[in-house]
């Protein structure tokens, strides 16, 4: 496998479900990251991983909850979701060499609905 | 703070040239890249400048960049209809670790 994996690819869930977005990267990059993409908006930045710690929170709603267990995985659990939180949930990764990143590659995404 | 913008959409005839135009705010901006999104797809990394340069050319793709103004431009050349998809343009900044994205250019290619 190569670049950057993201599943599942489609996810519909109700507002009281738990579950769990999953990104995988096999470049090597030591920074991850979460984007949410939604109609006739910018991409938005959600949450960045430097070395496994996160480094950049973008006021993100708590039901949001990231975790990067190694420099390869990405994990986005969602709880208690509402319906505009439905969207496109981008991962991507770059490799970090200290105030510059570089290499930004995006996986294909997770498209989530909330019912 | 950082601002990107782009014109919303963009139509061009199969063979002709597109030029997608994008504007930013941040002057410490170190790289600027160009993606390409089709529908139900994720972002594609089609090309990217370092900030000291001008000019990058990369087969049917040219991108202009003007510091002084902060312009960046994307030059497709003989644009075919596979062209058509959102193009974004995206910076980052000095000492920022993540990537701004504008709104996306919608190119339509006519036959």
């Amino acid at each position: 496998e190569t670049g950057v994996t993201q599943t599942p690819r489609h996810l519909v869930m109700g507002m009281t479900n738990k579950k769990s977005l999953k990104c995988e990267q096999h470049l090597g990059h030591n920074a991850m990251y979460w984007y949410k993409q939604s109609a006739k908006k910018p991409l938005e930045l959600m949450f960045v991983y430097s070395l496994e710690e996160r480094v950049e929170n973008n006021s993100v709603p708590s039901r949001f909850s990231p975790e990067c267990p190694n420099s390869s995985h990405l994990f986005l659990h969602l709880h208690t979701l509402q319906p505009e939180d439905s969207a496109l949930y981008l991962c991507a990764s770059s490799q970090s060499s200290g105030t510059v990143n570089y290499g930004y590659t995006f996986g294909s995404g997770t498209r989530l609905t909330v019912v | 703070g950082e601002d990107v913008e782009q014109s919303l959409f963009l139509s061009v005839r199969e063979g002709d040239s597109s030029v997608i135009n994008c504007t930013y705010t941040d002057s410490s901006s170190t790289y600027l890249y160009w993606y390409k999104q089709e529908p139900g797809a994720g972002l594609q990394l089609l090309t990217y400048i370092f900030s000291n340069m001008d000019m990058k050319q990369d087969q049917r793709l040219t991108v202009l960049l003007n510091k002084k103004d902060k312009h960046l431009s994307l030059r497709i050349a003989d644009t075919q209809t596979g062209d058509s998809a959102i193009y974004f343009c995206a910076e980052e900044s000095r000492g920022r670790r993540a990537l701004t994205f504008g709104s996306g250019t919608r190119l339509q290619v006519q036959p």
